[in-house]
């Protein structure tokens, strides 16, 4: 079944601890993306990767990090964490500019 | 700059259309997308357009662009109350590799 897998559904830890979402697509896709939605927001992109090792910054890129080493993988990484990036955020992958598939996403909470 | 606008809430009976409606701002955009999100899920693609459609029609779906008011509508047919969720607009930008600009969301309750 064709799908994006993120892990874990639901986190919580403390200020400054680092924590990192895994993502992997099984679609052979070049496109990865990662987004956060925040209440009457919607969904603001993260950090976007074209294909393995080529990642690139959306709008709301600080205090995050990603990597892309194999194409199946795109993992988000928050070096220190803080209240602020207190949200809900999905992974996404895509052939391009159509059809972007999503994950089930990943609730976080940074006390 | 880019931006995508929606309505925050619809209620509508069960049985009947709802429509949905999004604004947005950028011409270039190449194709745009309804997601649909239920309590505590991903988003689900229900239909895209791309930006040379006036329309298209998928079952109870039925999406209109007008690109000279850059105003795009999901109608849903025979709303029923599994049809309930927040559903969100979004626009592609040209050359922008695939970056989806979302609108706020528009949250649908159908009630019996």
């Amino acid at each position: 079944e064709a799908q994006v897998t993120q892990n874990p559904r639901y986190l919580i830890t403390v200020t400054g601890k680092k924590l990192t979402v895994t993502c992997s697509q099984n679609m052979n896709h070049e496109y990865m993306s990662w987004y956060r939605q925040d209440p009457g927001l919607g969904l603001r992109q993260i950090y976007y990767s074209m294909n393995v090792e080529v990642t690139d910054k959306g709008d709301v890129p600080e205090g995050y990090k990603v990597s892309r080493k194999e194409k199946r993988n795109f993992p988000l990484i928050l070096e220190s964490p803080s209240p602020n990036q207190t949200s809900l955020y999905f992974c996404a992958s895509g052939l391009g500019e159509e059809k972007l598939f999503f994950g089930s996403g990943t609730q976080l909470s940074v006390l | 700059g880019e931006d995508v606008e929606q309505s925050l809430f619809l209620s509508v009976r069960e049985g009947d259309s709802s429509v949905i409606n999004c604004t947005y701002t950028d011409s270039s955009s190449t194709y745009l997308y309804w997601y649909k999100q239920e309590p505590g899920a991903g988003l689900q693609l229900l239909t895209y357009i791309f930006s040379n459609m006036d329309m298209k029609q998928d079952q109870r779906l039925t999406v209109l662009l007008n690109k000279k008011d850059k105003h795009l509508s999901l109608r849903i047919a025979d709303t029923q109350t599994g049809d309930s969720a927040i559903y969100f607009c979004a626009e592609s930008i040209r050359n922008q590799g695939g970056k989806l600009i979302f609108g706020q969301g528009t949250e649908l309750s159908v009630k019996p």
